[in-house]
């Protein structure tokens, strides 16, 4: 089945403690993207990899990190998580360079930081 | 990057057809529109693409008139399963940019 699979799905952390959200996209996708999703600010892109070793900011790049070691996986990174960072997070994948850029998202991770 | 407009609230009953206007009046020639159905608590859902003129799938229309202004997504028959929140993206490649969205209510 393809799907795009993040983990944890829940997750309470302290502010400061360093944390990693995976991401992973059975569909051999080459394009891959986080947003946080926030009342009444909608969907924001945070980071977004064209291939592997490829990413690049998107407009809250701010506090977080992302590496693209592998084609199938986009981890995101919270080297020091504020309580501003608390949020919806999502994580998407499509094909790149394609007309019909229909994008997969995973079911979200839900960060609270205290 | 094509900015687009729809309405923030729907209401509707069940059974009857939904359209929803989004309008995106500086689309660059290369964009498509294209709709998103978000569930609470659950990532979007791609429902349907088009360039111009109309495209049907098995789940929706999608009208798209000439000038490309502005699109209309049309859900017939809805169910109270279709209340969600449906997003309209004007992009192309993978340079997506959501909005607020509309809020679809269906009532029973």
């Amino acid at each position: 089945e393809a799907q795009v699979t993040q983990n944890p799905r829940y997750l309470i952390t302290v502010t400061g403690k360093k944390l990693t959200v995976t991401c992973s996209q059975n569909m051999n996708h080459e394009y891959m993207s986080w947003y946080r999703q926030d009342p009444g600010l909608g969907l924001r892109q945070i980071y977004y990899s064209m291939n592997v070793e490829v990413t690049d900011k998107g407009d809250v790049p701010e506090g977080y990190k992302v590496s693209r070691k592998e084609k199938r996986n986009f981890p995101l990174i919270l080297e020091s998580p504020s309580p501003n960072q608390t949020s919806l997070y999502f994580c998407a994948s499509s094909f790149a360079g394609a007309l019909n850029t229909e994008a997969f998202f995973g079911q979200g991770t839900r960060l609270t930081v205290v | 990057l094509a900015k687009t407009t729809q309405p923030i609230s729907m209401d509707s009953y069940e059974g009857q057809e939904v359209n929803i206007t989004c309008s995106h009046n500086n689309i660059a020639t290369n964009d498509y529109i294209t709709w998103y159905q978000q569930f609470p608590s659950q990532g979007p859902r791609f429902i349907i693409q088009g360039y111009k003129t109309k495209v049907t799938n098995e789940v929706a229309s999608l009208f798209i008139p000439a000038d490309r202004k502005s699109s209309t997504l049309s859900l017939p028959r809805v169910s109270l399963s279709d209340t969600a929140v449906y997003y309209c993206l004007a992009y192309f490649n993978n340079d997506m940019r959501f909005g607020a969205g509309t809020r679809l209510t269906v009532k029973p």
